[in-house]
């Protein structure tokens, strides 16, 4: 089974802090992702990334960077934690897409609940 | 831009009590739609992928069906272990990565 592992669970911090939130995956995917998780709102994708040291921006980018500099690790991070930032945060990562894999389902991990005070 | 409406936003229901989950979507060039659950604290978990409209998927007591404009999720005599939150996600083409856009979830109550 894909296995998505987010660091940490819960995480608390103050405004204007750097936040580092990691995400490890153990299936050699290509694509990773990070969405924020709110309560009205739905998923949100963030960033995205397709390759080693490639990202995307998402849809709502405004506040983080991401980093990747290996394949199975993707690093989201605020780099000034604000009040609205604080949110679920899910990682996801998905194979890349070729005829074996097509559109094939994102795993996720099971979250970082992060509140920012 | 793509978009996708699940309703309704919650669903109680008696155990045994089958009804339907509604996902209206609009996307340029559908790639795929997926159905997740989420249980309450943990991500959302894969259930199925529909390609083509008339498409049917099976699973226990869910069943998925997929129109042009829209997916149900059928569920047949449910039991409470089927409470969850269910997500829709729809996919369209873009780079290699595949940019998936959810809805909102329909957050499924089943009382014994």
């Amino acid at each position: 089974d894909v296995k998505v592992t987010q660091s940490s669970r819960y995480l608390v911090k103050r405004t204007g802090e750097k936040v580092f939130l990691e995400c490890v995956q153990d299936m050699d995917h290509e694509n990773m992702f990070w969405y924020r998780q709110d309560p009205g709102l739905g998923l949100r994708l963030i960033y995205f990334s397709y390759d080693v040291k490639m990202k995307e921006k998402g849809d709502i980018p405004e506040g983080y960077s991401v980093s990747r500099e290996k394949k199975e690790r993707f690093s989201l991070i605020l780099e000034s934690a604000s009040t609205n930032q604080t949110s679920m945060y899910l990682c996801a990562s998905r194979p890349l897409r070729t005829e074996s894999s097509y559109n094939s389902p994102l795993h996720f991990g099971n979250g970082t609940r992060l509140t920012v005070t | 831009e793509d978009q996708v409406t699940q309703s309704p936003e919650a669903l109680r229901l008696q155990e045994g009590e089958s009804s339907s989950l509604n996902c209206s979507y609009t996307v340029s060039g559908l790639r795929g739609l997926f159905w997740y659950r989420q249980d309450p604290g943990k991500g959302p978990e894969f259930l199925f992928t529909l390609y083509s409209a008339g498409e049917e998927k099976e699973k226990e007591r869910l069943k998925a069906t997929l129109t042009k404009k829209e997916s149900f999720l059928h569920i047949t005599a449910p039991k409470p272990e089927d409470s969850a939150t269910y997500l829709c996600a729809v996919q369209a083409p873009h780079t290699n990565a595949g940019k998936s856009t959810f809805g909102d979830g329909t957050t499924l109550t089943v009382k014994p």
